[in-house]
């Protein structure tokens, strides 16, 4: 079945460095990817999108990254501050399938 | 504009007691979810609705019931609780069911003992 997967549990970071998050999918007909930031105590948010005919999105500070021949995709978040701090989870088609999330540690 | 809407936000219950957890939303989304979070296995789909008056089982259902009788709410019952219930939900929502981004409430911490 499909899953989705993050490639590390923690990372840790130095804050103004830049953080990426990386995450590994299953389903070769995923055609839509969301990256979702969760804050302690707090639920899910959104931060950024892909559909599959797309490479490459960026946002404010953030930029997704999709590779279908591998089936992986990452989330670079640039000058990292404190409140980056949270947990961050990839979504496939909808939210059908979660991954286990990494969480971000920011060092001052 | 509240968005999700989750209550209660703390549930204590003995093994065996029934409730219900509220989810309501104001954003005329037609798309609701479930979600179990539990340590280390991030987000798991407990069941979804594309609108009201319908429903279906996602990857963790059983144990779990739910209706939608209208767009806003979308509750989830728990039939008779058991330790493995003992989780944090999160209610969701998104304007379709296709390729949608998800609106999350703060989440229902339950303890079943």
């Amino acid at each position: 079945g499909e899953s989705v997967g993050l490639h590390l549990p923690t990372l840790s970071v130095q804050e103004g460095d830049n953080s990426i998050i990386n995450c590994a999918y299953s389903n070769s007909a995923s055609d839509y990817f969301i990256w979702y930031k969760q804050e302690s105590g707090k639920g899910p948010q959104f931060i950024i999108d892909i559909r599959s005919n797309m490479d490459k999105r960026q946002g404010q500070r953030v930029t997704v990254l999709l590779n279908k021949t591998v089936k992986h995709l990452s989330l670079q978040i640039a000058a990292t501050q404190p409140g980056d701090s949270a947990v961050y989870f990839c979504a496939e088609n909808h939210g059908l399938s979660f991954g286990a999330g990494t969480t971000v540690t920011v060092r001052a | 504009n509240a968005g999700v809407t989750q209550t209660p936000k703390f549930q204590v219950l003995k093994t065996g007691q029934s409730m219900t957890l509220q989810c309501a939303q104001d954003m005329n989304h037609e798309y609701m979810s479930w979600y179990r979070q539990d340590p280390g296995m991030g987000l798991r789909l407990i069941h979804y609705s594309v609108g009201a008056g319908i429903t279906d089982q996602g990857e963790v259902p059983n144990g779990y019931n739910v209706s939608r009788s209208t767009t806003e709410d979308f509750p989830l019952r728990l039939l008779s609780a058991a330790p493995s219930q003992t989780s944090v939900y999160f209610c969701a929502s998104s304007y379709s069911y296709l390729d949608e981004k998800l609106f999350f409430g703060s989440g229902t911490q339950l303890s079943v003992l």
